[in-house]
């Protein structure tokens, strides 16, 4: 079993729907996570931050983080074509900049 | 702007050769600074932790003779790939922590593309 387990996707939606990534994982000791977009051939770049549990809301993103379940989740309002992006959570524990990454979903908003 | 400078951003080279890809830190100093591999349509793998004025810290399976890591400065790390074969042939991208602590919160590079032919 991976320690961190995320839906590769593709994940299709239209214009202005609204967008749920999802992740889970095994390790308890993770403590921060994070939601990485990576566009096609480019490094990757942070977009939500969250320590422990809780929700945090940044314009049209909210993540969540659920300890209690293992399960994070990001959400994307009013999707737009320029989401299409792949999106990588990512975990890191005691040692917190040796980051977990999950595979990535590839999300598509089509216009 | 782009916070750190990954060289060169694609690389073709032939079997057997060395190849070198840089890592700046442009705004700030990193003692420490992240190497990773991500694979076509799998996730990034961390391979090793770059500390300047020591050696670094390989993850379990990389070969660190093979991968040569040096931070010569507090802006400068570097990775070799030494011998190069096809299945070295990856995305290697570099991260600078974004802040003092281990709070995971990681500037990327924009990566460097290695086909080895």
């Amino acid at each position: 079993q991976k320690e961190v387990e995320q839906d590769p996707g593709p994940l299709s939606v239209p214009e202005g729907a609204i967008v749920s990534l999802n992740c889970t994982y095994s390790n308890s000791a993770f403590q921060y996570f994070m939601w990485y977009r990576q566009y096609s051939r480019k490094g990757p770049e942070l977009l939500m931050y969250t320590y422990s549990s809780g929700n945090k809301e940044d314009g049209r993103f909210t993540a969540q983080v659920d300890k209690s379940s293992k399960y994070i989740s990001l959400f994307i309002r009013d999707s737009q074509p320029s989401d299409s992006a792949t999106y990588l959570c990512a975990m890191g524990g005691k040692y917190g900049n040796k980051l977990v990454f999950g595979a990535g979903t590839i999300l598509r908003v089509k216009s | 702007g782009a916070v750190v400078s990954q060289h060169p951003s694609w690389v073709i080279c032939k079997s057997g050769t060395s190849v070198k890809i840089e890592c700046r830190s442009l705004d700030f100093q990193a003692t420490t600074m992240f190497w990773y591999r991500q694979f076509p349509k799998q996730s990034l793998m961390l391979m090793a932790t770059s500390n300047e004025g020591s050696k670094a810290t390989y993850e379990q399976g990389v070969e660190k003779d093979k991968f040569l890591i040096n931070h010569a400065s507090l802006t400068l790390s570097t990775l070799t790939v030494t011998s190069a074969h096809p299945e070295d042939s990856s995305f290697y991208i570099c991260s600078v922590p974004r802040r003092a602590g281990n709070t995971g919160e990681l500037f990327f590079g924009e990566g460097s593309r290695l086909t080895v032919l």
